[in-house]
């Protein structure tokens, strides 16, 4: 299995841009988190889902952060409009019950 | 409120010695307490997994502890490697989701 993928690695855009950042969990793992990685704050859970419902969506920062999880194999986290307090790196984890996969993450830039 | 402490923020061995993290914890109720490895540029990946009845577990060179009574648990890295440097996070699970609280983790250098 190729772990948990993450596109893009790296994002750099500008204040008031759209970001769209995907997420491939393990096959068969039925939770899916995003979350949010600064040298400040640390790991910070943002949202996560159960068999592809969102459970608790309260790590949400504001509403221009949103996140979908369309079927099983895929998940988006969006910002609409970006932010340059947003830049952070932002990580994919599935998990079948117990212990969590990370991805390798999506480094944002937003100037 | 829920929060997970760790100590200390930093630390710099040698390599082939041994150290020790710490992580404290005030999360109720409690589930499970995990150590997670972060390499540079990398995603967590995860060393030990422990729940309330188990007070000791091991994975390779790294021996986790938990004292659920005082809230305490420790990490401990025997005969330090140079792949050891990377950043060890405490993480506690709260009640009967997989919701998890983090450290802010301590970051380990080994040098030569």
């Amino acid at each position: 299995d190729a772990g948990v993928i993450q596109s893009p690695r790296h994002e750099v855009t500008e204040m008031g841009q759209e970001v769209t950042l995907r997420c491939k969990p393990i096959s068969g793992h039925d939770y899916l988190f995003w979350y949010r990685q600064t040298m400040m704050r640390g790991l910070e859970l943002l949202i996560y889902f159960n068999n592809n419902v969102p459970i608790d969506d309260s790590g949400m920062p504001e509403d221009r952060f949103s996140a979908k999880m369309p079927n099983a194999s895929f998940s988006t986290l969006k910002i609409q409009p970006s932010e340059p307090r947003d830049s952070a790196v932002y990580f994919c984890a599935s998990s079948p019950f117990h212990e969590q996969f990370f991805g390798p993450g999506t480094r944002l830039t937003v100037l | 409120k829920n929060q997970v402490e760790q100590s200390p923020q930093s630390l710099i061995i040698l390599e082939g010695k041994n150290c020790t993290l710490q992580c404290n914890y005030t999360v109720s109720p409690f589930s499970n307490l995990r150590w997670y490895k972060q390499d540079t540029g990398r995603g967590p990946v995860s060393l030990t997994i422990m729940t309330f009845s188990e007070n000791t577990k091991s994975n390779g060179r790294y021996t986790a502890t938990l004292d659920a009574d005082t809230k305490q648990s420790s990490l401990h890295i025997t005969a330090s490697q140079l792949s050891d440097s990377a950043s060890y996070i405490c993480v506690v699970s709260a009640g009967n989701t997989d919701k998890l609280i983090f450290g802010t983790g301590t970051r380990l250098q080994v040098f030569p």
